[in-house]
């Protein structure tokens, strides 16, 4: 299995700003992906975080407004660029371990 | 064809009775379908998985039924407990460990 904290868990932003949140994972992970949840809604795959090059973007996602980095096989952040209230969601990091993927508590951003 | 379309959005079940989830899909690439289950202020927790070479896998109070042909599987809670009152969201992947694409979800609330 694998434990996985992101941070911050929650946080309200001024629009035009930018907040990067961090993905620690308690083990080597493969793969890891960032999700968008919007409430109530469903969850959304940003991007697949690869270890030493380019994150894979998903259709509707950009790294200028995405940027990702992942330096390790344990750790990654998502940035969310210049922040409109739109992008107001529960962003979740989420990391492949045994074949299963577990998912991060979540980052409830806000944009005010 | 990405798409995995799921049904009820919503579900109220008496205590003791049986919840039944279904869930669609048209990728026929597809060949893995996990179940998650999220709380509030939680990030979603896998609950149970299948594979298209099997017809139905049971966990407890938790059975997957799944459909190659009809290209649906469904999830039944047996014995329904409000503790079990929850959202629960249908997936699918390529391959066990990739980037999951998530049904829409489906609030469960269990009456006592």
């Amino acid at each position: 299995s694998a434990v996985i904290s992101q941070k911050p868990s929650r946080d309200i932003c001024q629009r035009g700003t930018s907040l990067t949140i961090q993905c620690q994972v308690d083990s080597q992970v493969t793969m890891m992906f960032w999700y968008r949840q919007q409430p109530g809604q469903s969850l959304t795959l940003i991007a697949t975080a690869n270890q030493g090059s380019e994150a894979t973007y998903e259709s509707g996602f950009v790294i200028d407004k995405f940027p990702i980095s992942r330096p390790n096989l344990t750790f990654s952040t998502l940035t969310v660029s210049n922040m409109s209230p739109e992008d107001s969601s529960i962003y979740l990091c989420s990391g492949e371990a045994g074949h299963t993927i577990y998912f991060g508590e979540g980052s409830w951003l806000t944009v005010v | 064809q990405q798409q995995v379309k799921q049904s009820p959005q919503s579900l109220i079940v008496q205590k003791g009775g049986i919840s039944i989830i279904n869930c669609a899909y048209e990728n026929t690439a597809f060949d893995y379908f996990p179940w998650y289950q999220q709380f509030p202020g939680k990030g979603p927790a896998l609950l149970i998985a299948i594979r298209p070479d099997v017809s139905e896998k049971k966990e407890g109070r938790f059975t997957i039924s799944f459909n190659k042909s009809a290209k649906q599987f469904s999830l039944h809670i047996m014995d329904s407990q409000p503790g079990d009152s929850a959202t629960y969201f249908c997936a699918a992947s390529l391959n066990q460990g990739g980037k999951l694409i998530f049904g829409q979800g489906t609030e469960l609330s269990v009456k006592p």
